[in-house]
């Protein structure tokens, strides 16, 4: 079964718009971390943000923040104010368990946002 | 500037020659990592290592190999190249402390003709 799921494989959005990529999750340890990364067409991948399962409020990082719905198991980031430069590949992780380093990083399939101008 | 460097950023090699992509980091990091991207696929992870001489599998560890001889470095080796092994790769550190956020590479994008 997938860890991470990404449903929307491409989404549009009008420039300076706010939009919402979805990102569920499936796990049964109550420690884990769910992150968001941005990958541009140049390739790389940009760390977005964070969100710690006994984290109590929301994850916000400037125009992004994380809409965290624990009971759903969903982790949805929303871009406010979208920009040109936003149009890239956005990925959903997950890691498992309190302590790192011996418990891989799951991707999800990834989300392909377009912002029209 | 932090950062993790990998080379080369682009190869493109035969069936069965050995190679080597390098990985760096400047960070003092205590983990590092290798995943693979394909299409349909996201990323997937290759090998990892918590700290110097340890490193273990992660989930397609099939025809790589890793070592970890100093903190800072760790090469991927492809000791028999086979064509689908042909992907974007990335090597990633990280703290190895909560919420120990991975910092990844540039990419290599390897052809295996």
């Amino acid at each position: 079964a997938q860890k991470i799921t990404q449903t929307q494989p491409g989404m549009f959005v009008q420039e300076k718009e706010a939009v919402t990529l979805d990102c569920t999750y499936d796990t049964s340890d109550p420690s884990y971390g769910l992150f968001w990364y941005k990958q541009p067409s140049s390739g790389e991948m940009i760390f977005l943000i964070y969100q710690g399962s006994y984290d109590q409020q929301n994850a916000t990082e400037g125009r992004y923040s994380l809409n965290f719905q624990k009971a759903r198991k969903s982790a949805n980031l929303v871009i406010s104010a979208s920009q040109l430069g936003d149009s890239a590949m956005y990925f959903c992780a997950m890691r498992e368990g309190r302590y790192s380093g011996n418990t891989p990083l799951v991707f999800g399939k990834g989300t392909r946002l377009s912002v029209i101008a | 500037e932090a950062q993790v460097t990998q080379n080369p950023r682009y190869l493109i090699t035969v069936t069965g020659k050995k190679l080597t992509v390098t990985c760096s980091q400047n960070m003092n990091h205590e983990y590092m990592s290798w995943y693979r991207q394909d299409p349909g696929l996201g990323l997937r992870q290759i090998y990892y290592s918590m700290n110097v001489e340890v490193t273990d599998k992660g989930d397609v560890p099939e025809g790589y190999k890793v070592s970890r001889k100093e903190k800072r470095n760790f090469p991927l080796i492809l000791e028999s190249p086979s064509p689908n092994q042909t992907s974007l790769y990335f090597c990633a550190s990280s703290l190895g402390q909560s919420p120990d956020t991975q910092y990844f590479g540039p990419g290599t994008r390897l052809t295996v003709l």
